[in-house]
């Protein structure tokens, strides 16, 4: 079964930009969550996609965004970049469910920005 | 609001030591899970174990072996005779299923391992 592919691994932007991430989850997981960690602040949530709908969302700026695909795939977007949002941004995969006993989430390797 | 507490943020041992990884959790949910996460220098984080807070019960893998201790807020992992190859950051994480979503992690700060030849 292949695991989550994160694309692109590495990209560095210029402030002010606006930046795309993509997330592939598991074959036949529905959710997919976002989350930053940075040296600072470590790892912390962004949101959760489930069936194309934000289903949760930590306490970012709306700068940050994101949405899903009818085939689970999720992208997710910064816009107007700061030279804070430097940060590795990793995607979780897992089946998502509700009313299911709670299954654990994958993660991909992650991307690697740096806002120059 | 949750919270998890790594106080260790970096431990060293020689190779064939037992090393013992500290994680304190906070929540007012009775419905909550627990976690262990390694992130290798690759980045990914790697899922080593989930536990229910209905379910005390300590549980071992190979040379991993967790201790789940609700009167304490404790869940600590202990790795029995390291190797070079542990050598990792090592997260602990938390989530409740009150708020809609199971799947909202809070993690704790991480502890740096480093196992010396």
């Amino acid at each position: 079964k292949a695991g989550v592919t994160q694309t692109p691994r590495y990209l560095i932007k210029t402030r002010g930009q606006q930046v795309t991430l993509s997330c592939s989850p598991i074959s036949g997981h529905r959710s997919v969550s976002w989350y930053q960690q940075t040296p600072g602040q470590g790892l912390q949530f962004l949101f959760e996609y489930f069936s194309e709908t934000q289903r949760n969302k930590g306490n970012f700026p709306g700068r940050f965004s994101g949405r899903q695909f009818s085939n689970s795939r999720s992208e997710m977007n910064v816009s107007t970049l700061e030279l804070g949002d430097s940060a590795l941004y990793l995607c979780a995969s897992s089946w998502g469910g509700r009313g299911r006993f709670y299954t654990e989430a994958f993660f991909g390797q992650g991307t690697r920005l740096t806002v120059v | 609001a949750q919270k998890v507490t790594q106080a260790q943020t970096e431990i060293s041992v020689v190779e064939k030591e037992d090393v013992t990884l500290d994680c304190v959790y906070e929540t007012r949910d009775t419905t909550y899970y627990l976690f262990w996460y390694k992130q290798p220098p690759s980045g990914e984080l790697v899922f080593l174990i989930r536990r229910n807070s209905f379910d005390e019960q300590n549980e071992i893998s190979g040379r991993y072996s967790w201790n789940f201790q609700k009167s304490t807020s404790s869940f600590n992992f202990t790795i029995t005779a390291s190797q070079v190859v542990d050598s990792a950051v090592y997260f602990c994480a938390l989530s409740v299923r009150s708020g809609g979503s199971a799947r909202q992690l809070t993690f704790g700060s991480g502890t740096q391992l480093t196992v010396l030849p």
